[in-house]
């Protein structure tokens, strides 16, 4: 099964851009034809799901945040990236990637990274 | 965007005992696209149910869900120790995807 793990600044000043990296190992992003998403869950809150990709770069983003997020397939890397700009401290969270499944769901996801908002 | 509010907020319950946990939507949901994950803390969330009422692999037979439209129910007939937990449900019916805000199962 595929394994995940997310990898990227833990710590970000306001008004600046979050960059994180998912590595995916056990499975190729380019084959299958799954999705991989991020999800970000605030301390003591539910989680929220930011966007989905495929390894072609087709994708869609959560409204909330379109305006400011970014993510990219690397099949080369095996990787997927994403990218928040304009950070505040309401994006202090931990940062999930995950892959989807037949019928739907994230069914793999990464152990997530903490990310802290603060100058 | 669709809400889903989850209830109770929290269950307090014994081990051996039945909890059964809703899902509620604002709107409906297409093609009953609900999933349910598990989470313990510091850990990722685990998804146990699939398309309302399939569970994952490696789920135990004793978890269980159902719901159409716009009810969803996740049923646990005899809580284990490790059972005891935050839930929440998540749509996936139209985008953007959504969670509920969770029911944390608790030991009693």
């Amino acid at each position: 099964q595929p394994q995940l793990q997310e990898s990227g600044s833990g710590l970000v000043k306001p008004s600046q851009t979050l960059s994180l990296t998912c590595t995916v190992s056990g499975d190729s992003i380019g084959v299958g034809g799954y999705s991989w998403s991020w999800i970000r869950q605030p301390p003591g809150k539910a989680p929220e799901w930011i966007g989905w990709i495929y390894h072609d770069g087709r994708g869609d983003y959560n409204p909330s945040l379109k305006s400011r997020v970014t993510m990219s397939p690397d099949r080369s890397r095996n990787q997927i990236s994403l990218k928040l700009t304009s950070v505040t401290v309401a994006d202090t969270a931990v940062y999930f990637c995950a892959r989807g499944g037949n019928g739907g769901g994230f069914h793999y996801w990464g152990q997530g990274i903490l990310v802290t908002v603060s100058s | 965007e669709i809400v889903l509010t989850q209830s109770p907020g929290t269950l307090s319950l014994s081990p051996g005992e039945r909890a059964t946990l809703s899902c509620r939507a604002s709107q409906s949901v297409w093609s009953n696209y609900v999933a349910w994950y598990q989470q313990k803390p510091g850990q990722a969330p685990r998804l146990v149910i699939y398309s309302a009422s399939s569970r994952a692999t490696g789920v135990p037979d004793r978890i269980s869900a159902s719901g159409s439209g716009t009810d969803f129910t996740l049923t646990i007939s005899r809580l284990e120790p490790e059972d005891f937990a935050m839930y929440y449900c998540q749509q996936y019916g139209r985008a953007p995807w959504t969670f509920g805000q969770g029911t944390k199962v608790e030991i009693q």
